[in-house]
């Protein structure tokens, strides 16, 4: 099976722009999340998404949104960019069987985004 | 809230040495404990789980780790250095399926020829 894939893997991007990356999860896996990764706050949660809906979501501003699709894609959307919002951003997939397992996620390689 | 205390930002070893790694996490409920490695410029990779069952719990790569509950605590080890060891590894917790993985800070290995 193909991994966990994100496009693009590098963006550079001024302040006030937007971006949206995007994940394609494994093939059969129906959560994604996705997490910001920075030197100085490690890895934190921003959401994740089961069957098109949003089920978890991290401490984030509104400025960062994201949705999912029919086929498990997801997206995830940074509006009017900050210089603090450059970071490696990681997606990760798992089946999203619910109740209380302990399923692996599987990452992406991340998409490095470096605002200017 | 759970939460994850990796202790040690980084630890350095020489190869063919015993490698140890500390996670401490706390958690109102039995927990679900990851370790994962990340290489430079990559995703990150699982190298081993505990969920239920047996407390030593074998990972890829040679790795295991120990499942203390009096001791809140999953250490990583290795018994012997690899050169390709050198990473940054990240202990991680999650108390149900609904809920999101709780990262610890991380540790960088290096590893000393």
């Amino acid at each position: 099976k193909a991994g966990v894939t994100q496009t693009p893997r590098y963006l550079i991007k001024t302040r006030g722009q937007q971006v949206t990356l995007s994940c394609s999860p494994i093939s059969g896996h129906r959560s994604v999340s996705w997490y910001q990764q920075t030197p100085g706050q490690g890895l934190q949660f921003l959401f994740e998404y089961f069957s098109e809906t949003q089920r978890n979501k991290g401490n984030f501003p509104g400025r960062f949104s994201g949705r999912q699709f029919s086929n498990s894609r997801s997206e995830m959307n940074v509006s009017t960019l900050e210089l603090g919002d450059s970071a490696l951003y990681l997606c990760a997939s798992s089946l999203g069987t619910s109740g209380r397992t302990g399923e692996t996620q599987y990452f992406g390689p991340g998409t490095r985004l470096l605002v200017l | 809230a759970q939460s994850v205390t990796q202790l040690g930002s980084h630890v350095s070893v020489s190869e063919g040495a015993l490698v140890l790694l500390r996670c401490n996490y706390s958690s109102s409920v039995p927990p679900y404990l990851f370790w994962y490695v990340q290489y430079p410029n990559q995703g990150l990779q699982l190298l081993l789980k505990y969920t239920t069952g047996a407390t030593l719990v074998k990972g890829i790569n040679g790795f295991e780790a120990e499942f203390k509950k009096s001791e809140t605590s999953f250490h990583l080890t290795k018994p012997s250095a690899h050169m390709s060891d050198a990473a940054e590894y990240f202990c991680a917790v999650k108390n149900s399926g609904n809920t999101p993985l709780v990262f610890g800070k991380g540790t960088r290995l290096s590893v000393i020829a």
